[in-house]
């Protein structure tokens, strides 16, 4: 079946760098989305991966092994602001994504 | 950016009344939207997928009967949630590609019947 894991909640403190890992598992492949969702909004795009490797985007990169259908999403110079909930979603070889339960990120100052 | 606009925000309907959610894409035309359920804590579930011009293709599990899906327009899509009861209660999530590389969600709707 297809599945999607990552971490239930995780801790960070303000200033430092996290990384949140997704593994999955899919009927085909076509990319690896991260989504940030604050609570009671929607998700907001955060990033794409289809080849294996880091792709950077200011504070945020997302990294990708296809052959070990694993992801992390890296956040660093943390502020109070990140503190949302991380999704993960694969999407398989209909274009359907599949998504994680998502991981809730906490913030201390 | 391409922005999807999914109104309203929130609603509060009384149980066995319809609710109606309209989805638009702002910029760009969209022949396919998606629509998510979303319970507290829990990840986003694909309900539907809206297609312009025909049929939406519905989840397992899904009732097509209940959750009323129209994609009259290249930007507008609808959802009508039919005879709602307090158990239809939940965060309602729209969003249509752009490309396959980028899926743009609207706002969400939080529906609480009572």
């Amino acid at each position: 079946g297809q599945n999607i894991d990552q971490p239930t909640e995780m801790t960070a403190t303000e200033g430092a760098i996290v990384q949140i890992n997704c593994t999955y598992q899919t009927s085909g492949f076509n990319g690896l989305f991260w989504y940030q969702q604050h609570a009671g909004e929607a998700p907001t795009f955060l990033s794409y991966n289809v080849l294996d490797g880091l792709e950077e985007k200011g504070r945020f990169s997302s990294f990708l092994s296809r052959s070990k259908g694993y992801s992390y999403l890296l956040l660093k110079e943390l502020q109070m602001k990140d503190s949302a909930s991380y999704l993960c979603a694969a999407m398989d070889s209909n274009y359907q994504l599949i998504w994680g339960a998502g991981t809730k990120l906490i913030i201390k100052p | 950016g391409a922005v999807v606009s999914q109104h309203p925000s929130r609603v509060i309907c009384k149980s066995g009344t319809s609710v109606k959610i309209e989805c638009r894409s702002l910029d760009f035309q969209a022949t396919t939207m998606f629509w998510y359920r979303q319970f507290p804590k829990q990840s986003l579930m694909l309900m539907a997928t809206s297609n312009e011009g025909s049929k939406a293709t519905y989840e397992q599990g899904v009732e097509k009967d209940k959750f009323l899906i129209n994609h009259a327009s290249l930007t507008l899509s609808t959802l009508t949630v039919t005879s709602a009861h307090p158990e239809d209660s939940s965060f309602y999530i729209c969003s249509a590609p752009l490309r396959d590389t980028e899926a743009f969600f609207g706002q969400g709707t939080r529906l609480t019947v009572v």
